[in-house]
């Protein structure tokens, strides 16, 4: 089946520093990537759908200038925490889908990434 | 907007036995798809199954099967034979190009 690799699975790092996370289709073309956030215990927030080639499009109440995305090949999106502050600590997933819809192609999650700020 | 809830933050079921996940949701969109997922303590979003909205026959994958009652907007998941591997916690989801999820249900197998 399809892959969808992210790196790293777990971060830690000092108040104020940004952290990159990566996120990769290993075997198919993805022109759609998801960023979600995961709090302990909760479930899954979606934060921003990027499209290759495109700005990326966030959710109400996220904020574009901490959370960069960037998607600039179609295996490729990457996300930086920018500053990142102790309650930018959480579990972030990705998820990778070919476009058009679940109708014609599912998302693919990665193993997402553990970021611990301190 | 959608909106998924899922009612039941905890369930138990004596390995073998059968057990009932519970979802219902809104939404405004005429074509969407519903999904379960599994995640384990390594925290992988797994798919476990999918429903296209548009189909009345309810999907079926192994010993996981759904009851999805469009007009009643619920779409639950029933586990037969249930295995130690089964213990995880569930998440409803619906879209089509977005997913938005439900709370979860955190399923305990009894050995």
């Amino acid at each position: 089946g399809a892959v969808v690799s992210q790196h790293p699975s777990w971060v830690i790092c000092k108040s104020g520093t940004s952290v990159k996370i990566e996120c990769r289709s290993l075997d198919f073309q993805a022109t759609t990537m998801f960023w979600y956030r995961q709090f302990p215990k909760q479930s899954l927030m979606l934060m921003a759908t990027s499209n290759e080639g495109s700005k990326a499009t966030y959710e109400q109440g996220v904020e574009k200038d901490k959370f960069l995305i960037n998607h600039a090949s179609l295996t490729l999106s990457t996300l930086t925490v920018t500053s990142a502050h102790p309650e930018d600590s959480s579990f972030y997933i990705c998820s990778a889908s070919a476009g058009g819809g679940f109708r014609n192609q599912p998302q693919h999650f990665g193993d997402g990434t553990r970021l611990s700020i301190l | 907007a959608q909106t998924v809830t899922q009612s039941q933050p905890e369930m138990s079921v004596q390995e073998a036995e059968t057990v009932t996940l519970s979802c219902t949701y809104d939404t405004s969109e005429s074509d969407y798809y519903l999904f379960w997922y599994k995640q384990p303590p390594s925290r992988q979003m797994i798919l476990v199954i999918r429903q296209e909205a548009y189909k009345q026959q309810n999907a079926t994958e192994n010993r996981f099967s759904v009851n999805f009652q469009k007009a009643a907007k619920s779409f639950s998941l029933k586990i037969s034979d249930s295995q130690l591997g089964d213990a995880a916690m569930y998440f409803c989801a619906i879209g089509n190009e977005k997913l938005t999820f439900g709370t979860g249900t955190r399923l305990t197998i009894i050995p």
